[in-house]
């Protein structure tokens, strides 16, 4: 079955504990990218793949970290998390960035 | 970051009632695309437009991408309790880097 898979999907940390939320795809696509949502702000974009290896950043990047390695894996890293980044975060994949994203079930993330 | 105007924001409707959504954005776009979130889940692709006056529908639903290319429409004919839920337009073209640019989203909700 077509998927992307993140883990973890509920994680309550504490501030400054550094914590990864992984985002696999078994489609094969070559465009992935992360998402945080926020009530009254719709999805907004953190950082994007074309490629392996290949990374930029999205509209709010500050905070976050990522890599990617392997086609399939698009970890995203939180290196010293803030209560501001308390949000809901999906990850997606296109086949070529397509924009007919494929997201995964959500990560909801609570920093105290 | 940019984000495109899409209204309305709720609607509250009665079960077999028809239901229209907009979206209009400053930029020219090549591509609109028309999401839906259910409760707890990631958002699903619904429909795709990639060419100005494009007319398309799955199902009950129909989209389509305006002659401006600024904007965008989204119809559901005889609502049913299951569309409940946001809808989310996103659209990409040169001016955006061919990333996405969301809709803050739609939700829907049917009177009881």
């Amino acid at each position: 079955e077509a998927q992307v898979t993140q883990n973890p999907r509920y994680l309550i940390t504490v501030t400054g504990k550094k914590l990864t939320v992984t985002c696999s795809q078994n489609m094969n696509h070559e465009y992935m990218s992360w998402y945080r949502q926020d009530p009254g702000l719709g999805l907004r974009q953190i950082y994007y793949s074309m490629n392996v290896e290949v990374t930029d950043k999205g509209d709010v990047p500050e905070g976050y970290k990522v890599s990617r390695k392997e086609k399939r894996n698009f970890p995203l890293i939180l290196e010293s998390p803030s209560p501001n980044q308390t949000s809901l975060y999906f990850c997606a994949s296109s086949f070529r960035g397509t924009g007919e994203l494929f997201f995964g079930e959500g990560s909801r993330l609570t920093v105290l | 970051g940019q984000q495109l105007n899409q209204s309305p924001q709720s609607m509250f409707i009665q079960e077999g009632e028809d239901v229209s959504m907009n979206c209009t954005s400053s930029s020219i776009f090549n591509t609109w695309l028309w999401y839906k979130q259910d409760p707890g889940e990631g958002p699903v692709l619904l429909i795709a437009l990639y060419k100005a006056g494009e007319l398309t529908s799955n199902g009950r639903l129909t989209a389509q991408f305006g002659i401006t290319r600024k904007d965008s429409f989204l119809n559901i004919s005889a609502s049913i309790p299951s569309d409940v839920g946001i809808y989310f337009c996103a659209g990409s073209g040169m001016e955006s880097n061919y990333q996405l640019i969301w809709g803050a989203g739609t939700k829907l909700i049917i009177k009881p």
